[in-house]
């Protein structure tokens, strides 16, 4: 079975405070794919990063930067320095290698995340 | 802007109505997919095509229905509404089946 579970509902952050959004994962899989996608309140996903799971580097893009550990099945992401427009709801994703051809993506709960000026 | 657009964006109407979504991809994407998104349920995979063929199933109620035309641009039809379909219904696309899937605006339906 896949799953992906949030454990923080909403998390809330003064501007300019390092945040973490924790996610993990559950899959029967060797060979998979990790996803964060945001949706701001305007309410499209927009992707942010992909990860797939036999490349456990991690990866820094500006301000954020995701930590993939296959060891505890997690696939963590931090704003440095938070901004106001970083407030939305962020979901993690979990794309198993379906052999059948099938490839949607199983989400997480998601976590909202508000930034206080 | 991710390169898929849906219409319409919002949608009202009666239970028991029947609507239809629509979905184009981003140019070059042959997969299409769609995803429901509630309050209770969250974010859920419906249904996936690729280049016009039925290739998954998630949780897609019967009375729900898609299709994958030729030019690649996909129809989620959705009959005998009821309040519990008031959602946000996303499409996503993506190049095949193994790439990243980008998600349209969404249609925000709701039915009184």
């Amino acid at each position: 079975a896949q799953k992906v579970t949030q454990a923080q509902t909403e998390i809330s952050v003064v501007e300019k405070e390092d945040v973490t959004l924790d996610c993990v994962y559950e899959t029967r899989d060797t060979t998979y794919y990790l996803f964060w996608y945001k949706q701001p309140p305007s309410g499209e996903l927009v992707f942010l990063i992909r990860r797939n799971s036999f490349d456990e580097q991690n990866e820094i893009s500006g301000r954020y930067s995701w930590n993939f550990q296959k060891s505890t099945s997690s696939f963590n992401f931090t704003i440095t320095a938070s901004q106001v427009v970083d407030s939305a709801v962020y979901f993690c994703a979990l794309r198993p290698n379906d052999q059948t051809g099938a490839n949607n993506l199983f989400f997480g709960t998601g976590t909202r995340l508000t930034v206080i000026p | 802007d991710s390169g898929v657009t849906q219409t319409p964006k919002h949608l009202i109407t009666a239970t028991g109505q029947r609507v239809t979504l629509r979905c184009s991809p981003r140019s070059g994407d042959l997969s299409v997919y769609w995803y429901q998104q509630s309050l209770d349920q969250g974010l859920q995979f419906l249904i996936q095509y690729y280049n016009g063929e039925e290739r998954a199933k998630g949780n897609i109620l019967e009375r729900f229905s898609a299709q994958q035309f030729p030019d690649l641009h996909s129809e989620l039809n959705l009959s005998s509404l009821e309040l519990g379909d008031s959602a946000l219904y996303f499409c996503a696309s993506s190049m095949d089946g193994t790439d990243t899937q980008y998600f349209g605006p969404g249609t925000r339906l709701t039915v009184l």
